[in-house]
C-alpha cells in the first residue's frame, strides 16, 4: 500500500467553481501535513501546511481527519491560474523525510 | 537569479554511460536531497544530507551515489545509466526537517532521457 494516496483526477471545472479533493496517508504516526503544488513540467512548491484545527489561506482550505487519516483540499471561486497538481505531502517524523502522493490533476475551464 | 539551481536541464545519454547531476543553492540551507519523479508515481526521495560530511540513503538508492562538495553544492550520479533511470530528477533544500513550517525548495528539474 502506498504511504500517501490520492485521486489523479483529471477535475476539470469552470471559473468560479468550488472544487475540492482529499488524500489518504497509511503512517497514523504521520506528524506533519502538507499542499505543494506543481505546474506541468515544473518544480513543486509549497501551497500550504495543514494544521490540526484546519486552515485557510485566501481562496484555499486544508482539512485534517487523523482519525480517518486524509487531508483535504478546497478551492473556492476557482481561477484559471489555479490549473496544476497539487501534491499531498505527509512527514513521518520531524527530521528528513517526506512522503509525495503522485498529485491530483485539476485543470479550470474559461 | 534561482534559489535553486540544476544543471544540466535536459540529458540524453546512453546505457552504461556515467552521468552528474549538479545542484548547487544560495538559500544558505544545510539540508540538501535528491529526488526523482515518474508519471503516477510521487517524489521517491534518492538521496539526503543534512551538512557537508553528511550522505544517507533514500528510498531508492541502488544506482545512484552523492557527493556534497560544500554547503552549496550537491551532486547526483548514475554511474552506469540504465533505461529505467529516465525520470526528472529534483535537487531540494530545507532550513530544517520535515516538521510543519520548515518547506523544502525545489531547483527547476534536470529531464534525464537513458536510451
Amino acid at each position: 500500500r502506498k504511504e500517501v494516496e490520492q485521486d489523479p483526477g483529471p477535475f476539470n471545472v469552470p471559473e468560479g467553481a468550488t472544487v475540492a479533493f482529499n488524500c489518504t496517508y497509511s503512517n497514523s504516526a504521520s506528524q506533519s501535513f502538507f499542499w505543494y503544488r506543481q505546474d506541468c513540467r515544473k518544480e513543486p512548491k509549497l501551497l500550504m501546511s495543514v494544521y490540526s484545527s484546519g486552515n485557510e489561506d485566501g481562496r484555499f482550505t486544508a482539512q485534517l481527519n487523523r482519525a480517518s487519516q486524509y487531508i483535504s483540499l478546497l478551492i473556492r471561486d476557482s481561477k484559471l491560474s489555479d490549473s496544476a497538481t497539487y501534491l499531498c505531502v505527509v512527514n513521518i517524523r520531524s527530521d528528513y523525510k517526506l512522503s509525495f502522493g503522485a498529485g491530483t490533476t485539476v485543470t479550470v475551464r474559461a | 537569479d534561482a534559489d535553486v539551481t540544476q544543471t544540466p536541464r535536459n540529458r540524453i545519454t546512453k546505457t552504461g554511460k556515467r552521468i552528474m547531476l549538479e545542484c548547487s543553492q544560495t538559500k544558505g540551507h544545510d539540508r540538501m536531497y535528491w529526488y526523482r519523479q515518474d508519471p503516477g508515481l510521487g517524489l521517491r526521495l534518492i538521496y539526503y544530507s543534512f551538512d557537508v560530511k553528511d550522505i544517507n540513503k533514500g528510498e531508492i538508492s541502488d544506482g545512484y551515489s552523492v557527493s556534497r562538495q560544500a554547503q552549496a553544492k550537491f551532486s547526483l550520479s548514475l554511474e552506469s545509466a540504465i533505461p529505467n533511470q529516465t525520470a526528472l530528477y529534483f535537487c531540494a533544500t530545507s532550513k530544517e526537517g520535515g516538521g510543519a513550517g520548515n518547506e523544502q525548495f525545489f531547483g527547476p528539474g534536470t529531464r534525464l532521457t537513458v536510451l
